[in-house]
């Protein structure tokens, strides 16, 4: 079934210092993995996302790595900065056949960035 | 351009009416989601359409709920007899889905429809 798990719930770090967030999914036909940031109030908005072809995607501070042999993907975020401080949400999507292009979410990490 | 507008963004409904809820997708995007977002909560699935395919309803917590999509374009979630656990941020979003399965675009997401029933 489609199932995504993420970790941690919530995640406090000092500005300047790194932050990870995982997630691992049990369908080996995923194949399209995006990372979403919603501020307080906003909505939800695309952020970085990687396919399956490739193990590293990176953008500025921001970088995703895949492992499709152990089923996770993890968010990087380096020198964070107090403007981080966001729900973040990994994603699942399956193509590529079938019928069902269904995205399905992760429950967030409630990142704060303290000054 | 323009993105996904939802409409109204505030409802405020008496428990037991029903309520409807529209969203008008980004032009050209044949995927259309329904989520819901408890406060603090994360996106819980209700609904989805995919061009002229029969809709995903898998997520709709109850028959009170049921969605339509006019055209391949609009739509709208329908609440029968609102409950005051239905209050919640009801957010929609498009994509645009390729051909041939092997190419995805992300979600983008209008600004939602807080439902509070008193």
């Amino acid at each position: 079934g489609e199932n995504v798990e993420q970790h941690p719930s919530t995640l406090s770090v000092q500005e300047g210092d790194s932050a990870v967030i995982k997630c691992t999914y049990s369908d080996s036909a995923s194949n399209y993995f995006p990372w979403y940031k919603q501020e307080l109030g906003k909505r939800p908005q695309l952020i970085i996302d990687i396919r399956s072809n490739v193990g590293e995607k990176k953008d500025q501070r921001i970088a995703v790595t895949l492992n499709k042999t152990a089923k996770h993907f993890s968010l990087h975020i380096t020198e964070t900065q107090p403007e981080d401080s966001a729900v973040y949400f990994c994603a699942e999507y399956i193509t590529g056949g079938g019928s069902n292009y269904k995205l399905t979410f992760g429950k967030g990490t409630l990142l704060t960035v303290n000054p | 351009g323009a993105g996904v507008s939802q409409s109204p963004s505030n409802k405020v409904t008496e428990k037991g009416k029903d309520v409807e809820l529209r969203c008008d997708p980004i032009s050209g995007h044949t995927a259309l989601y329904w989520y819901r977002q408890s406060l603090g909560q994360g996106l819980e699935f209700l609904i989805y359409f995919q061009g002229n395919s029969a809709p995903d309803k898998s997520g709709l917590p109850s028959d009170r709920f049921s969605a339509e999509r006019t055209g391949g374009s609009v739509s709208t979630l329908t609440i029968q007899r609102t409950q005051q656990e239905d209050s919640a941020v009801y957010l929609c979003a498009s994509s645009l889905v390729g051909g041939g399965g092997s190419y995805n675009s992300p979600l983008h997401f209008g600004n939602g429809t807080r439902l509070t029933v008193t």
